[in-house]
């Protein structure tokens, strides 16, 4: 059975102030791992897939890498609107090839 | 461009009833995936339908069915309405099905059992 673990569940940070957010998986065949942001009363909204141990992906402050077990999102210098509930999702092979969330970890920047 | 859209937005239930919700994907998109998410938990995968079949279905109970139509927009249903159903119901739409280039979703529709 696929299983995503994040941590931690929630932080906080000061504006400016670097983090990482930790994403652990276990999956039969790994096809792609998704981060996605959510905002309250929203739906997830897609921010990165990686593919491979060793990739890494950038998008304005945040940056995803993918090891064989975990995935990181490092938030470089934070603002006030990075806050949000940030999702990891694992899709391994099979027929429907669906997403296995984990619970989020909720991401509070204080200015 | 219209991203996924989901009606209604917002539903109240009593125990015991029955409910409908409704999704259409982004235009081009034909597999369409419902997901429940109760609060505090990140969502589970209920049903995927790509090309108007049945592709996936998730650990729910047969009170819960789908389907999708020809225009490729799709409809959940459930039946008989406990409390523990109130949650989140998240529709994702994909160019195909299992795409690996992600799943947009929509805003959801807000489910209250009472």
């Amino acid at each position: 059975e696929d299983q995503v673990t994040q941590s931690p569940e929630a932080l906080r940070l000061q504006e400016g102030e670097s983090s990482s957010l930790n994403c652990s998986y276990t999956v039969s065949g790994l096809r792609g791992l998704f981060w996605y942001r959510q905002d309250p009363g929203k739906g997830p909204e897609f921010l990165f897939t990686l593919y491979s141990a060793g990739e890494e992906k950038e998008k304005e402050r945040l940056k995803a890498t993918l090891t064989k077990k975990e995935s990181f999102l490092h938030i470089t210098a934070p603002k006030p609107e990075d806050s949000a509930t940030y999702l990891c999702a694992v899709q391994a092979g099979g027929s429907a090839r669906q997403l296995t969330f984990g619970s989020g970890t909720q991401l509070t920047v204080l200015p | 461009d219209a991203g996924v859209t989901q009606s209604p937005t917002h539903l109240i239930k009593t125990r015991g009833q029955h409910v409908t919700l409704r999704c259409s994907p982004i235009s081009g998109h034909k597999s369409v995936s419902w997901y429940q998410q109760v609060l505090g938990q990140g969502p589970q995968f209920i049903f995927q339908y790509y090309e108007k079949e049945e592709r996936g279905r998730g650990n729910f109970p047969d009170r819960f069915s789908a389907r999708q139509f020809p225009n490729y927009s799709s409809e959940l249903n459930v039946n008989a309405l406990l409390l523990g159903d109130s949650a989140l119901y998240l529709c994702a739409s994909s160019l195909a099905q299992g795409s690996i280039y992600g799943y947009t979703f929509g805003s959801g529709t807000r489910l209250t059992v009472v």
